[in-house]
C-alpha cells in the first residue's frame, strides 16, 4: 500500500464548476497535510495546509480533513482554465518527513 | 531572500559517471529535503536533514546516492556510477522548524543519463 494515494485522473471539469480532488494516507499518526499545485515543467507550490479535522477555506479553495477515515480532499470552486495543473497531496509522517502522492491532473475546459 | 536555489538546472552525463548537485535553501530554514520526480509521478522522497543531521534516507535509495549538509546550510546530492534509470528531476525543498510551516521548492535539476 502506498503511503499517500491519489486518483491520477485526468479530472476534467468545465469552467465555473467545482473540482473535487481526493487523497488517502496510510500512516494514522500523520499530523499535517498539504495540497501543492504543479504546472508542467515547474516546481510544486503550496496551495493550502490543514491540521485539524474539518474544513479550511482560503478563497476558492477548501481543504477537508477526516483523520478517522485517513482522507483529505481539496475543493476548487469556480474553476478557471488557469487552475489546470497537477495537484499533489502531501502528508507529514513522523518527524516532519513529507511524503507526496502521485498527483491528480486537472483540466478546466473554457 | 531569493528562495531555494539549485545548481545546475540541467545536467547531461554518460552512464557510469558521477554527478553532484547543490541546493542552497532559504536562509534560516532548518529542514532540507531532496526528492526525485519522473514524468507523471509525484515527488519521491529521497532524504531530509534537520540542520546538518541527516534524519532519514529512503530505503529505495541505493548506496550510489549520498547527500550531505556539512554546515547546516547548503546541501549536496551525489550520484555515483549513474544509470539511465537515474534520469529524473531532482528537487530540493527547505522548510522552517515547527508545525504550521510549508516546504518551499527550488527549480530542480534535470538529470539526463545517456
Amino acid at each position: 500500500q502506498k503511503e499517500v494515494e491519489q486518483n491520477s485522473g485526468p479530472l476534467s471539469v468545465p469552467e465555473g464548476a467545482i473540482a473535487s480532488l481526493n487523497c488517502t494516507y496510510s500512516d494514522r499518526g500523520s499530523q499535517s497535510f498539504f495540497w501543492y499545485r504543479q504546472y508542467s515543467g515547474k516546481s510544486p507550490e503550496l496551495i493550502m495546509f490543514i491540521y485539524s479535522n474539518g474544513d479550511k477555506e482560503d478563497g476558492r479553495f477548501t481543504a477537508q480533513l477526516n483523520k478517522a477515515s485517513q482522507y483529505v480532499s481539496l475543493l476548487i470552486r469556480d474553476s478557471q482554465p488557469s487552475d489546470s495543473a497537477t495537484y499533489l497531496c502531501a502528508v507529514d509522517t513522523g518527524g516532519f518527513k513529507t511524503i507526496f502522492g502521485a498527483g491528480t491532473r486537472l483540466f478546466v475546459k473554457a | 531572500d531569493t528562495g531555494v536555489s539549485q545548481d545546475p538546472r540541467h545536467k547531461i552525463t554518460k552512464r557510469g559517471q558521477n554527478v553532484t548537485f547543490r541546493c542552497d535553501p532559504i536562509s534560516e530554514h532548518n529542514r532540507l529535503y531532496w526528492y526525485r520526480q519522473t514524468l507523471g509521478q509525484g515527488p519521491e522522497f529521497l532524504t531530509y536533514f534537520q540542520n546538518e543531521a541527516q534524519l532519514e534516507k529512503s530505503r529505495l535509495l541505493s548506496d550510489r546516492f549520498s547527500a550531505e549538509r556539512p554546515k547546516g546550510s547548503f546541501s549536496t546530492l551525489e550520484i555515483q556510477r549513474t544509470e539511465q534509470g537515474d534520469s529524473a528531476m531532482y528537487l530540493c525543498a527547505s522548510r522552517p522548524t515547527g508545525p504550521g510551516t510549508e516546504a518551499f521548492f527550488g527549480q530542480g535539476t534535470r538529470l539526463t543519463v545517456v
